[in-house]
């Protein structure tokens, strides 16, 4: 089955810098890679996603890129915010089952 | 308003004794899921269904039970809860499943300890 491996899993960033979190895939059918946001206490919340026919796709400070022959996507935030603090989950899905990765812990030093 | 509602957000229980988690969500959406959050193991999933009456196993399914007879509707089953299941629960919709479906959207998650 598909499995999801995601780096770092603790990651902090001077405020104002960027921070990029990788994530690796295995199962070549998986054809959509969304990122969740997952603040203190809450519910995880869809930041952005990609679709396995585009290879990068940016919304505001966010962007992701997607390499399919290597298996590899990434997110990329840039002027990092004291808000950008939280646990950040990539995912692989195809048309029934979506797997997680384990969460990179983000932290935003003032 | 369109959400995921869950219940109930705190239970303390005992091991054995049968617990129902109720999840419902109000958007008419066909894909639903049971979530289990663990530190350091991130989100697994135990069981997904892809309309009314078709359920499939997630990647941690032992102990759990679900049922899908109404579209809105999709709880969470443990018949005999041992500490191991102790854990934030999160059930989520999409509209449909993968890449169709784009968004799911999460309840609040339920926090269960089993003593």
């Amino acid at each position: 089955g598909e499995n999801v491996e995601q780096h770092p899993s603790t990651l902090s960033v001077q405020e104002g810098d960027s921070a990029v979190i990788k994530c690796t895939y295995s199962d070549s059918a998986s054809n959509y890679f969304p990122w969740y946001k997952q603040e203190l206490g809450k519910r995880p919340q869809l930041i952005i996603d990609i679709r396995s026919n585009v290879g990068e796709k940016k919304d505001q400070r966010i962007a992701v890129t997607l390499n399919k022959t290597a298996k590899h996507f990434s997110l990329h935030i840039t002027e990092t915010q004291p808000e950008d603090s939280a646990v950040y989950f990539c995912a692989a899905s195809r048309d029934d089952k979506i797997i997680f990765g384990k969460g990179t812990r983000l932290h935003i030093l003032p | 308003e369109a959400q995921v509602t869950q219940n109930p957000r705190y239970l303390i229980t005992v091991t054995g004794k049968k617990l129902t988690v109720t999840c419902s969500q109000n958007m008419n959406h066909e894909y639903m899921s049971w979530y289990r959050q663990d530190p350091g193991l991130g989100l697994r999933q135990i069981y997904y269904s892809m309309n009314v009456e078709v359920t499939d196993k997630g990647d941690v399914p032992e102990g759990y039970k679900v049922s899908r007879k109404e579209k809105r509707n999709f709880p969470l089953i443990l018949e005999s809860p041992s500490p191991n299941q102790t854990s934030l629960y999160f059930c989520a919709s999409s509209l449909r499943a993968g890449v169709v479906g784009g968004e799911l959207f999460f309840g609040e998650g339920s926090r269960l300890t089993v003593l």
